[in-house]
């Protein structure tokens, strides 16, 4: 078992650029996750989904973010335009039918 | 307001003493409780979860919580602290009882170990 898989570990990018975050959850969890870590906010939910379909999306900071999950093997969470202020750590985590929630590597984003 | 807190926002501590890390939960029920560590530059690493039964739960690396109701406490314990032990913790609680899925975490308590 690989574990969750996070791409890339880190992301470097200019302000106003598009960013991809990609997510590959462990085979069989049906509950897919995205978080951010600040120093401020701390670990926040920005959306998770089930069996594919999101299920709360309240954490979204705002219409720049959008996640997606086409199939059970693969999510993306897309900033566009990026900011400086969406410099962060951002984990993805997924979980079976019990609550074994394991989390991937994480995403470090810095925006300059 | 409806939150799980961790007093302590930073421990000190001597290797080979005992650790204690605080988490209180302020709900309407009983959440199902989780420990979770983060070395630097990591990810989340479950340590230890408890849904019910026992109230003594033990983990990995030789931690152990115990669940205390009458408190809606959960806190974690080491008996002796190695210095791989330096971290941040978090407890974090998922409210089932209104089918919300999702973890939600405390702030976190930073450990050091000093030799």
């Amino acid at each position: 078992d690989a574990g969750v898989i996070q791409s890339p570990r880190h992301e470097v990018t200019e302000m106003g650029q598009e960013v991809t975050l990609r997510c590959k959850p462990i085979s069989g969890h049906d509950y897919l996750f995205w978080y951010r870590q600040t120093m401020m906010r701390g670990l926040e939910l920005l959306i998770y989904f089930n069996n594919n379909v999101p299920i709360d999306d309240s954490g979204m900071p705002e219409d720049r973010f959008s996640a997606k999950m086409p199939n059970a093997s693969f999510s993306t969470l897309k900033i566009q335009p990026s900011e400086p202020r969406d410099s962060a750590v951002y984990f993805c985590a997924s979980r079976p039918g019990e609550y074994g929630y394991t989390f991937g590597s994480g995403t470090r984003l810095t925006v300059v | 307001a409806q939150s799980v807190t961790q007093p302590d926002i930073h421990i000190t501590v001597s290797e080979g003493a005992s650790l204690e890390l605080r988490c209180n939960y302020s709900y309407g029920a009983t959440p199902y409780l989780f420990w979770y560590v983060q070395s630097p530059g990591q990810g989340l690493q479950l340590l230890l979860k408890y849904f019910s039964g026992d109230t003594l739960v033990q983990g990995i690396k030789g931690f152990e919580a115990e669940f205390k109701r009458s408190q809606s406490s959960f806190n974690l314990r080491k008996p002796s602290v190695h210095w791989s032990d330096a971290a941040e913790y978090f407890c974090a609680v998922v409210l089932l009882w209104v089918n919300d899925y999702k973890l939600s975490f405390g702030a976190g308590t930073t450990v050091t170990v000093r030799a």
